[in-house]
C-alpha cells in the first residue's frame, strides 16, 4: 500500500483565500484524522471520522475550518477565508481501529501551509 | 479526560550516551493504548511502538526500550548508545478504547539532539 497520501505537500496562499487540503487514507482503514502541528501548540487533533462520518470536531478552531469525507478513500480540510495564524503543517492519518483491535495511526507526509 | 505530558522539551546528549524520554499520561479508562512516534527533521511521523493497558511487560527493540508502569502512569522510552540519526522529536500518544470514540492524543514532544 502507498500509505496515507496528502496533497499538496506545500501550499502558499494569500490571506483571505480559500485553501483545500486533500487526503487519501490507506484502503480498508475506517478511521481518518486531521491534525495540525505548530510550534506553539504541538500536534492538535482537529477532527476525526469513522466510516466517513464525523465523530468529533471539537478541535476545529473556527467556523472558517470545515472537513468532509464524501467516501472511504478521500477527505478534504478546507479553510475559508485563510489567515496568517493558520500557517502550520496539517497531517492526515488513518487507522483500522474499527476492526476492534487498537492499532497505531498511520500518518501522511503532511501539508505545509503558509498564509501570507 | 485524556492527557499526555512530556515534561522534557529538549534534551542534548553526546553520541553513545543513553537517554530516557519521559511520558506521563492521564486517563479514566481501564483500557487504553500508548504509542511512541518519531518525527525526524524531514517531518514525517514514524510509528515506533504500541502498548495496551493490560500489557506491562517492558519491550526492547535493538537500541530502543520502553518501560510501562501503570502505577505511575508512565511510559518511558530509552535509547541506548544514542546515535546522531536518533536526533528527532519524539512524541508519546494515548488512545482510549471506548468504541466509537477512538482518537489519539499526543504530548508536546521531546526534541532530542545527539551530538557527534
Amino acid at each position: 500500500d502507498a500509505g496515507v497520501i496528502q496533497s499538496p505537500r506545500h501550499e502558499v496562499t494569500e490571506m483571505g483565500q480559500e485553501v483545500t487540503l486533500r487526503c487519501k487514507p490507506i484502503s480498508g482503514h475506517d478511521y481518518l484524522f486531521w491534525y495540525r502541528q505548530t510550534m506553539m501548540r504541538g500536534l492538535e487533533l482537529l477532527i476525526y471520522f469513522n466510516n466517513n462520518v464525523p465523530i468529533d470536531d471539537s478541535g476545529m478552531p473556527e467556523d472558517r475550518f470545515s472537513a468532509k469525507m464524501p467516501n472511504a478513500s478521500f477527505s478534504t480540510l478546507k479553510i475559508q477565508p485563510s489567515e496568517p495564524r493558520d500557517s502550520a503543517v496539517y497531517f492526515c492519518a488513518s487507522s483500522p481501529y474499527g476492526t476492534g483491535k487498537a492499532t497505531e495511526a498511520f500518518f501522511g507526509q503532511g501539508t505545509r501551509l503558509t498564509v501570507v | 479526560a485524556q492527557k499526555v505530558t512530556q515534561a522534557q522539551t529538549e534534551i542534548s546528549v553526546v553520541e553513545k550516551e543513553d537517554v530516557t524520554l519521559d511520558c506521563v499520561y492521564e486517563t479514566r479508562d481501564t483500557t487504553y493504548y500508548l504509542f511512541w512516534y518519531k518525527q525526524p527533521p524531514s517531518g514525517e511521523l514514524v510509528f515506533l511502538i504500541r502498548r495496551n493497558s493490560f500489557d506491562e511487560q517492558n519491550e526492547i527493540s535493538g537500541r530502543y526500550s520502553w518501560n510501562f508502569q501503570k502505577s505511575t502512569s508512565s511510559f518511558n522510552f530509552t535509547i541506548t548508545a544514542s546515535q546522531v540519526v536518533d536526533s528527532a522529536v519524539y512524541f508519546c500518544a494515548l488512545s482510549e478504547a471506548r468504541r466509537g470514540t477512538y482518537k489519539y492524543i499526543f504530548g508536546t514532544g521531546t526534541r532530542l539532539k545527539v551530538l557527534a
